[in-house]
């Protein structure tokens, strides 16, 4: 499998506009996980889904924010209207299933937002 | 709520020097923890992963400690290199199936 799969890998846009971004989690994996990181905050968790329904969006910023996960193998983040203080990187990650404890996380290589 | 603590912040030591990470959780109700490297501008890769069973896991020169009860871990870096230089973070998966990540500590190992 190549992996965990996010794109774009950089995204500048302008304040105010719609901005999507995407990730195509590991076949097979149950659990995709939404992260942003900057230095300020560090890792933050906005959402994770478990078999593509949403469990846990209490991490979302603002209603600007949404995400959904139309199958198994697919994940949009969606941020409109876009605000400079977006500006991050966005991670996406993937697990088998937790229950088994040996289960790792898997995380694409990210995408960088900046919104000017 | 779960919240994760990395110290140090950051850490500056010599080549060969073995030296300690820390990491804190505040509930002890995890299912495993995982400590991961990150480089510069790129993703996270994962380094041991420690089930909530396990009180230790080895990768190479790595050693990770779990003490559930009292809510640590360590990362134990052997005979440290240039190569190493990275943020270290780590993560637990609480009751809830959240992954959870500490703030991380900076490493950098000079020549």
């Amino acid at each position: 499998d190549a992996g965990v799969i996010q794109s774009p890998r950089h995204e500048v846009t302008e304040m105010g506009q719609e901005v999507t971004l995407r990730c195509k989690p590991i076949s097979g994996h149950d659990y995709l996980f939404w992260y942003r990181q900057t230095m300020m905050r560090g890792l933050e968790l906005l959402i994770y889904f478990n078999n593509n329904v949403p469990i846990d969006d209490s991490g979302m910023p603002e209603d600007r924010f949404s995400a959904k996960m139309p199958n198994a193998s697919f994940s949009t983040l969606k941020i409109q209207p876009s605000e400079p203080r977006d500006s991050a990187v966005y991670f996406c990650a993937s697990v088998r299933r937790w229950d088994r404890a040996d289960t790792e996380a898997f995380f694409g290589q990210g995408t960088r937002l900046t919104v000017v | 709520k779960q919240e994760v603590t990395q110290i140090p912040a950051a850490l500056s030591v010599p080549e060969g020097e073995n030296l300690v990470l820390n990491c804190s959780f505040t509930d002890s109700a995890i299912y495993n923890l995982q400590w991961f490297r990150q480089d510069p501008g790129k993703g996270l890769t994962s380094l041991l992963l420690i089930q909530s069973s396990q009180r230790e896991q080895t990768s190479g020169r790595l050693n990770a400690s779990l003490d559930k009860s009292s809510g640590r871990s360590t990362l134990y870096i052997a005979a440290s290199q240039p190569g190493d230089s990275a943020t270290y973070l780590c993560a637990v998966v609480d009751s809830s199936y959240k992954l959870i990540f500490g703030s991380g500590t900076r490493l950098l190992v000079r020549p």
